[in-house]
């Protein structure tokens, strides 16, 4: 089955503790993102990859990083997470930019 | 950069009717207009897209229109019925940009 996998789906954390949000695809896509909701706010484009070893900052990249070494994995890495980066993130995956983006089910973290 | 906005952030409808929903675009280069649905718990899902080299696309009981002058395109559903409630956003990419820019989201509530 064509899917995005998010892990863990959910989670809870104390500022400044280091953090990885895995994701990964199934579809050979070579473009991939991840985006953080937030009421009112919508869908905000953290960071994106248009292919392995190729990263790129979206809107909000501030408190996060990304690395891209195979192509179809893209975690997002919080490295000393604070309480305004509590949010629902979602990753995502296309064959290319102006494509359909296939969205994974979303992991709700809590920073404390 | 570009910058989409949408309306309205809730909309309420009785069964059978139908609903509306606009988005408004800044980059005039902006090619491709993807709109997708959020239902709740899940990530969100393309239901329908456009590309400016058209005006309108349908695809049976949802339709979406496109002003390229007047920078805005809308998604119509028609004969709405309840497994229509979700959050419903816009986006809007252009092809020399690789960042992903959705609107804000409408809340549509189908009432039985």
């Amino acid at each position: 089955e064509a899917q995005v996998t998010q892990n863990p789906r959910y989670l809870i954390t104390v500022t400044g503790k280091k953090l990885t949000v895995t994701c990964s695809q199934n579809m050979n896509h070579e473009y991939m993102s991840w985006y953080r909701q937030d009421p009112g706010l919508g869908l905000r484009q953290i960071y994106y990859s248009m292919n392995v070893e190729v990263t790129d900052k979206g809107d909000v990249p501030e408190g996060y990083k990304v690395s891209r070494k195979e192509k179809r994995n893209f975690p997002l890495i919080l490295e000393s997470p604070s309480p305004n980066q509590t949010s629902l993130y979602f990753c995502a995956s296309s064959f290319g930019k102006n494509y359909e983006q296939y969205f994974g089910p979303g992991t709700r973290l809590t920073v404390t | 950069g570009e910058n989409v906005e949408q309306h309205p952030s809730t909309l309420s409808v009785q069964e059978g009717d139908s609903a509306v929903i606009k988005c408004t675009y800044s980059d005039s280069a902006s090619n491709y207009f993807p709109w997708y649905k959020q239902e709740l718990g899940k990530g969100p899902q393309l239901i329908i897209d456009i590309r400016s080299n058209v005006g309108e696309k349908k695809d049976q009981r949802i339709a979406v229109t496109l002003n390229k002058t007047a920078k805005h395109f809308s998604l119509h559903i028609t004969e709405t019925q309840p497994e229509d409630s979700a959050v419903y956003f816009c986006a809007a990419m252009k092809t020399s940009y690789d960042k992903v820019i959705f609107g804000p989201g409408t809340s549509l509530s189908v009432i039985p």
